[in-house]
């Protein structure tokens, strides 16, 4: 049961345009969302994070919007640059969680020059 | 800036060996995991402790034990590696209710 999930395994954008990642969840307990980044044979990053008192929250060309009614969170990078070429995971928390984290699978984004 | 450390970024280990995996966090956090990231599978949890001495099973505990006999220090041990365990292994710390902090990961191979 992926309480978290991202249905696109991979996403291809060109430089300067956006590119938007999405996330859907099930569990109307999260309360708290985040975003990884993760290159090959390294750790993931922490990007960005969202309450769900917000529904949205910006850092630079980074923006995650949340959308509590339709539980579903996006992750836009404006403008997208071929630094970015990563897996990005979103992952939800909540109260009772004991401190961990449900990921996604991930989504592969190239970001072509 | 806390900092996870992983002892080795490459491992290469023969099937049936015990093999270790070190992980040493500096920010005296309460809670560690381990995960292992395998292509179309993402981030799966293998164990996690909450405190010294405690430990909890993740979703994939088969074939791994940990060990956390230091606040800081979280272990991940394979008892008789195989090849279906071969993969990235990740490890990480949280202090409360920000996310967690990774290590660099260690690619193991088991041959």
């Amino acid at each position: 049961d992926q309480q978290v999930k991202q249905n696109s395994p991979s996403l291809s954008v060109q430089e300067g345009r956006i590119s938007i990642l999405n996330c859907d969840y099930t569990n109307s307990m999260f309360d708290y969302f985040l975003w990884y980044k993760k290159y090959p044979a390294e750790g993931p990053t922490f990007l960005i994070s969202i309450s769900s008192i917000k529904d949205k929250n910006e850092d630079g060309r980074f923006t995650v919007f949340l959308n509590k009614s339709a539980k579903h969170l996006s992750l836009h990078i404006v403008p997208s640059q071929p630094g970015d070429s990563a897996v990005y995971f979103c992952a939800a928390d909540y109260g009772g969680s004991n401190y961990k984290l449900t990921f996604g699978k991930g989504t592969l984004l190239t970001v072509n020059p | 800036d806390v900092k996870v450390t992983q002892s080795s970024r490459y491992l290469v280990k023969r099937t049936g060996e015990k093999v270790f995996l070190e992980c040493v966090q500096d920010m005296d956090h309460e809670n560690m995991f381990w995960y292992r990231q395998d292509p179309g599978l993402g981030l799966r949890l293998i164990y996690f402790s909450y405190d010294v001495k405690m430990k909890e099973k993740g979703d994939i505990p088969e074939g791994y034990s940990v060990s956390r006999e230091k606040k800081e220090r979280f272990s991940l041990i394979l008892e008789s590696a195989s090849t279906n365990q071969t993969s990235m292994y990740l490890c990480a710390s949280r202090g409360g209710y920000f996310g967690y902090t990774f290590g660099s990961g260690t690619r193991l191979t088991v041959v």
